[in-house]
């Protein structure tokens, strides 16, 4: 569906522990995005990479960590350090830098217990 | 960085009337304007973007304008439906040098039958 798919649909994580949140896109897209919605927030910029082996900090790129080791795959992990993690994360993807189109997941939906 | 402003935030019209939203952003050097809408617990999806080379873009029942000089473009759907309804996010971006985007918060668009 779309191309592009996070899993889980819903996560739910202990306090303290470290939660890894799955994005795979068949899509031959080079750049992939990782964003976090809160409601009354808008959608803000966590990770993005541009091409393998390559990513740069968003704007709210603490307590998060990202890696791009294959063209399909952008899994981000919530660490212990993230003091607010409640939130529904969307990751998305676009062909290059020219301004392209981005295709969004269905997102996953952290709950912190 | 850039900032985007979105207003308003909810939004209420009769079907049949027309809706304006509007947005504002302060990097000059953005070229590129895009609109997202998300249905409730569905993912964003490209409903129509412009680029600063033209001032207006039409797509059958929606329009965006863009004054680059006063910095602020707008979205405008006519003759609106109930499946209109929904949470709409414009967003800026600069080509060639970082084309992350950057989102406003978000309108939550009610049509009321």
């Amino acid at each position: 569906d779309g191309g592009i798919t996070q899993s889980p649909k819903y996560l739910f994580r202990k306090e303290g522990q470290n939660v890894t949140l799955s994005c795979e896109q068949n899509l031959n897209h080079d750049a992939m995005y990782w964003y976090r919605q809160d409601p009354g927030q808008g959608l803000r910029l966590i990770y993005y990479s541009q091409i393998v082996n390559d990513f740069q900090k968003g704007d709210i790129a603490e307590g998060y960590s990202v890696s791009r080791e294959k063209k399909e795959s952008f899994p981000l992990t919530v660490t212990s350090a993230q003091k607010n993690p409640t939130a529904f994360y969307l990751c998305a993807s676009s062909t290059d830098s020219r301004n392209t189109e981005a295709f969004f997941g269905q997102g996953t939906r952290l709950t912190v217990v | 960085g850039e900032n985007v402003e979105q207003h308003p935030s909810t939004l209420s019209v009769q079907e049949g009337d027309s809706a304006v939203i509007k947005c504002t952003y302060s990097d000059s050097a953005s070229n590129y304007f895009p609109w997202y809408k998300q249905e409730l617990g569905k993912r964003p999806q490209l409903i129509i973007d412009i680029r600063s080379n033209v001032g207006e873009k039409k797509d059958q029942r929606i329009a965006v304008t863009l004054n680059k000089t006063a910095k602020h473009f707008s979205l405008h759907i006519t003759e609106t439906q109930p499946e209109d309804s929904a949470v709409y996010f414009c967003a800026a971006s600069k080509d060639r040098s970082n084309y992350k985007l950057t989102f406003g918060k978000g309108t939550l668009l009610t049509v009321n039958p």
